[in-house]
């Protein structure tokens, strides 16, 4: 595609529940990357693909945070028991080779936990 | 550890005045400086970067310079437009993350 792409968009969630967070990478971009974005701050950094292989997972918050891309393409983060302060844009961002590469962002979901 | 301090706002400015958004850095080594812009509604745009010191990243009429000596990466515009009006947010890479600033609020006024 012609960006980087992420479903939903918006997502309104009970606090328990369960959600998943879509990423489309641009087409052919071997690295994928996960923020976090709270109101008025910068995002912070919460993991990173090269492919299908998860490299760092280090800014994951916590065990119920996941991510995976399994056939080195898209990729969905899921949060499991979502808690009030997982409210926050989650951003998606994809690179073509190396991840010294600059990183290009899609619009990103914004999700609340009621 | 790496961080990146830039500028609170929100900054207000009127139109065709200049505009510079002061950036400093922690790091270790020698990271790539950026500076991504988020218009209202819109996600984040790479707006320009610089990868070593001494280089200067420069678009649409936007540019910084990599400073070693005051790790700083401090973005300037001679004349803003009202289009500018937006979140600019000052990064540093290392080790495949990107690390931002909080994120500078720009008002530009008629």
């Amino acid at each position: 595609g012609a960006g980087v792409s992420q479903s939903p968009r918006y997502k309104v969630a009970k606090r328990g529940q369960d959600v998943a967070l879509r990423c489309d990478p641009i087409s052919g971009h071997v690295s994928l990357f996960w923020y976090q974005q709270a109101l008025g701050q910068g995002p912070e950094f919460l993991t990173y693909f090269q492919n299908e292989a998860q490299l760092d997972k280090s800014g994951l918050p916590s065990d119920r945070f996941f991510a995976e891309r399994p056939e080195g393409s898209v990729s969905t983060l899921k949060i499991q028991r979502t808690q009030q302060e997982d409210s926050a844009v989650y951003l998606c961002a994809s690179s073509l080779r190396q991840v010294t590469e600059t990183q290009y962002f899609g619009p990103g979901t914004r999700l609340l936990v009621l | 550890g790496n961080s990146v301090t830039q500028m609170e706002g929100p900054v207000t400015l009127s139109e065709e005045a200049f505009l510079t958004i002061n950036c400093t850095y922690t790091a270790t080594g020698y990271p790539s400086l950026f500076w991504y812009v988020q218009y209202p509604g819109e996600g984040l745009q790479l707006l320009l970067k610089a990868t070593k010191a001494d280089d200067k990243g420069s678009n649409k009429g936007f540019e910084a310079t990599y400073r070693k000596e005051t790790t700083s990466f401090h973005l300037e515009k001679g004349s803003v437009q009202v289009s500018d009006s937006a979140v600019y947010f000052c990064a540093l890479h290392s080790w495949g993350k990107l690390q931002f600033g909080a994120g500078t609020q720009v008002v530009v006024t008629p």
